[in-house]
């Protein structure tokens, strides 16, 4: 079955603390995997892929194939990273089957 | 570009309605796709079009619900009968196809009462 799992529904954490959000999934495919944002009032977006292997605004997610995570990482979060976020998988149909999203609220 | 456009922002109806989602996507994206969102499964894959041609609707929850992509540049979501459980936000996105990334529309809050 091909399956993005969240297991958070809801993150919070104090402005400067490490965050990760967790994401595993499940393929039996080589996989691309994507993590998505919505900030408030904003349109869902995308923030990562995993293929660019880059850091966007202080993230970063590493694809572990052992463990199928593709987990999202910020070594000291800010208030602005609050919102909504989705990973998500693309498969060979490319279908892209996103994840329930987990909230992450970062507090002053 | 303005983006991925949807109409209308939000849409109240009475059960039974028939209701029509709108979509333009970005002019050039050749991949349309309908997710509805909610809080208990998130983002659902509804269908997605490849050059105005339905790909995959296994995710289309039963008959009431039915999607056409007329031209590159215009799509509609339908649902006839809507119903109370209908209820979510809708949201159409477009891409070049391929693993090129998914823009997003701002969506639309459907309310069945």
């Amino acid at each position: 079955a091909q399956r993005v799992t969240q297991p958070e529904k809801l993150l919070s954490v104090f402005k400067g603390a490490p965050v990760e959000l967790k994401c595993n999934y499940s393929y039996s495919g080589s996989p691309e995997l994507f993590w998505y944002v919505q900030y408030s009032r904003q349109r869902l977006q995308l923030l990562l892929r995993h293929i660019s292997r880059e850091s966007i605004k202080g993230f970063t997610a590493d694809l572990n194939k052992g463990e199928t995570s593709f987990h999202l990482k910020k070594p000291f979060a800010q208030e602005e990273d609050s919102a909504m976020y989705y990973c998500a998988l693309l498969n060979n149909t490319d279908k892209l089957i996103f994840g329930t999203g987990t909230r992450l609220q970062v507090f002053p | 570009d303005a983006g991925v456009i949807q109409s209308p922002r939000h849409e109240v109806t009475e059960m039974g309605q028939e209701v029509t989602l709108r979509c333009k996507p970005i002019s050039g994206h050749n991949s349309l796709f309908w997710y509805r969102q909610t809080m208990m499964r998130g983002l659902e894959l509804l269908i997605y079009f490849n050059n105005n041609v339905p790909i995959d609707d296994s995710g289309m929850p039963e008959d009431r619900f039915s999607a056409k992509m007329p031209n590159a540049s215009f799509s509609t979501l339908k649902i006839q009968p809507s119903e109370p459980r209908d209820s979510a936000v809708y949201f159409c996105a477009s891409s070049l196809g391929g693993n090129s990334p998914l823009h997003f529309g701002n969506g639309t809050r459907l309310t069945v009462t």
